[in-house]
C-alpha cells in the first residue's frame, strides 16, 4: 500500500526492557512526526524530522526516548528502560513538506505499547 | 465541544441528523487547520482542511467553519451515518507544528 506503515502493531514488554518501534513513511514525504496517544487523550508531539535538517526533539518526555531517521525514509523510535507510564499508542505520520497548506499529516495505525 | 483536558467530550446523534463538532484553538498565529477522524484501532484520517484566510470550506457531506475572531473551528457532518462514529480531532498548524486537541467522540444511533 501507499500509506504510512508502522510495526509492530502491538508490543507487550516488561518494565525495564528496551523497545524499538518502526515507521515507514509515504514514499517521497520529507517530513516525519512521532506522536504518543494515551487512552482517551489527544496526540502528544514527540519528535519531528524534516529532510536532512536536525530533528526537533522538543517533545521527547525524557532521555530514555530517542529516534532516528535513516536515509530520509524509515524511522525508529527507541524507548530505553521502559516504564509503565510509557504504555500508550505511538503514532507516526508523514507529510509531503511538513509546512503550510496542502501538506496534511498522513498517519499510520500506530503501535500499541503495553509495559507490564 | 473539543478542549484540552482529561475527559473526552462525547456527542450522540440519530442516524440521518446533522452533527456539529466544535473546537477552540489557542494560537491566533495558526494559519492552517485540519479535521481528522480516528476510528478504533486506527490512526487519524484526514477529513478536511481550511486555511486561515477562509471562513468556510465544504467537502462531501462535511463543512468546516472558521471564526478567527473567537478562535473557533467547527465541523458539520450532514446526514450522519453509522460509519461516522469515531473520535474527531481538530489540529491547528503553525509553521511546521501540528497541535491536536483531545478529540470529541461521536456516536451515531441507528
Amino acid at each position: 500500500g501507499a500509506g504510512v506503515s508502522q510495526s509492530p502493531s502491538n508490543k507487550v514488554t516488561e518494565k525495564g526492557k528496551d523497545v524499538e518501534l518502526r515507521c515507514d513513511p509515504i514514499s517521497g514525504h520529507t517530513a516525519l512526526y512521532w506522536y504518543r496517544q494515551s487512552l482517551g487523550q489527544g496526540l502528544e508531539f514527540l519528535i519531528y524530522f524534516q529532510g536532512n535538517s536536525a530533528p526537533d526533539k522538543s517533545g521527547l518526555p525524557s532521555d530514555r526516548f530517542s529516534a532516528e531517521r535513516t536515509g530520509g525514509s524509515v524511522s525508529t523510535l527507541t524507548i530505553q528502560r521502559t516504564q509503565q507510564e510509557d504504555s500508550a499508542v505511538y503514532l507516526c505520520a508523514s507529510s509531503a513538506t511538513g509546512q503550510g497548506y496542502n501538506s496534511p499529516l498522513h498517519f499510520g495505525n500506530g503501535t500499541r505499547l503495553t509495559v507490564t | 465541544g473539543e478542549s484540552v483536558g482529561l475527559h473526552l467530550p462525547t456527542l450522540s446523534v440519530q442516524e440521518g441528523d446533522n452533527s456539529i463538532i466544535n473546537c477552540a484553538y489557542s494560537n491566533s498565529a495558526s494559519d492552517y487547520f485540519i479535521w481528522y477522524k480516528q476510528e478504533s484501532g486506527k490512526g487519524p484520517q484526514f477529513i478536511i482542511d481550511i486555511r486561515s484566510n477562509m471562513d468556510k470550506r465544504q467537502g462531501q457531506r462535511v463543512t468546516v467553519l472558521l471564526n478567527k475572531t473567537v478562535k473557533h473551528l467547527s465541523l458539520q457532518i450532514a446526514a450522519t451515518q453509522p460509519g461516522d462514529s469515531a473520535v474527531y480531532f481538530c489540529a491547528e498548524i503553525t509553521i511546521n507544528q501540528f497541535y491536536f486537541g483531545t478529540g470529541t467522540s461521536l456516536t451515531v444511533i441507528p
